[in-house]
């Protein structure tokens, strides 16, 4: 059980377009998600924590406009990664956990995802 | 700051050895640590947990330690295999965050 799924696993496009990623949770209802950001032989950077149903809470120096989140069911979140630039280029990783009353809690594990690699042109 | 760091940065042992991963943290207050393991380009992979009062935790070839009073963790792998060559992350939680602090990794190339 707890399986997250995302998709596409690798992705490739030309800068100034965008790109949708997608965060999956299969056999869990998913109130919250958190996206992240992996540089080579770094640890993950925590970019947003979305709840279902809500806005979601971008991490300090994360644009938001840059980064549009969207959680719009229990098994879903989106991250949309507005005009793409080369430095854009990483490796995002999604990770869901259940919470009571749509917020996240300590107890709850947080599974992760296989990530999603994009590559921007 | 709550902050993990981990040691070595990278290592290599010859498949059938055992190796010792290290991972100090400042989180405070503690809550629990994991051991997750990534393999290139996947997302990362639980291998144990620990709270406040567990010292040992076995996952098969791996075992984790935890000293919570020096704060310092370890992970053990023993008679390492070709499939765990890989990345290893230390991840700590703080009472009343949510939010997880993430070790840098250690990267272990079990070669054959």
């Amino acid at each position: 059980g707890a399986v997250v799924s995302q998709h596409p696993s690798r992705v490739i496009c030309k800068s100034g377009t965008s790109v949708k990623i997608e965060c999956r949770s299969l056999d869990f209802q998913a109130t919250t998600m958190f996206w992240y950001r992996q540089f080579p032989k770094k640890s993950l950077m925590l970019m947003a924590t979305s709840n279902e149903g809500s806005k979601a809470t971008y991490e300090q120096g994360v644009e938001k406009d840059k980064f549009l989140i969207n959680h719009a069911s229990l098994t879903l979140s989106t991250l949309t990664v507005t005009s793409a630039h080369p430095e854009d280029s990483s490796f995002y990783i999604c990770s869901a956990t259940q919470g009571t009353s749509g917020r996240p809690s300590i107890f709850h594990e947080q599974y992760f995802g296989p990530g999603t690699r994009l590559t921007v042109t | 700051k709550n902050q993990v760091e981990q040691s070595p940065q990278s290592l290599i042992i010859l498949e059938g050895k055992n190796c010792t991963l290290q991972c100090n943290y400042t989180v405070s207050p503690f809550s629990n640590l994991r051991w997750y393991k990534q393999d290139t380009g996947r997302g990362p992979v639980s291998l144990t947990i620990m709270t406040f009062s567990e010292n040992t935790k076995s996952n098969g070839r791996y075992t984790a330690t935890l000293d919570a009073d020096t704060k310092q963790s370890s992970l053990h792998i023993t008679a390492s295999q070709l499939s765990d060559s890989a990345s290893y992350i230390c991840v700590v939680s703080a009472m009343n965050d949510y939010k997880l602090s993430f070790g840098a990794g250690t990267t272990v190339t079990v070669r054959a």
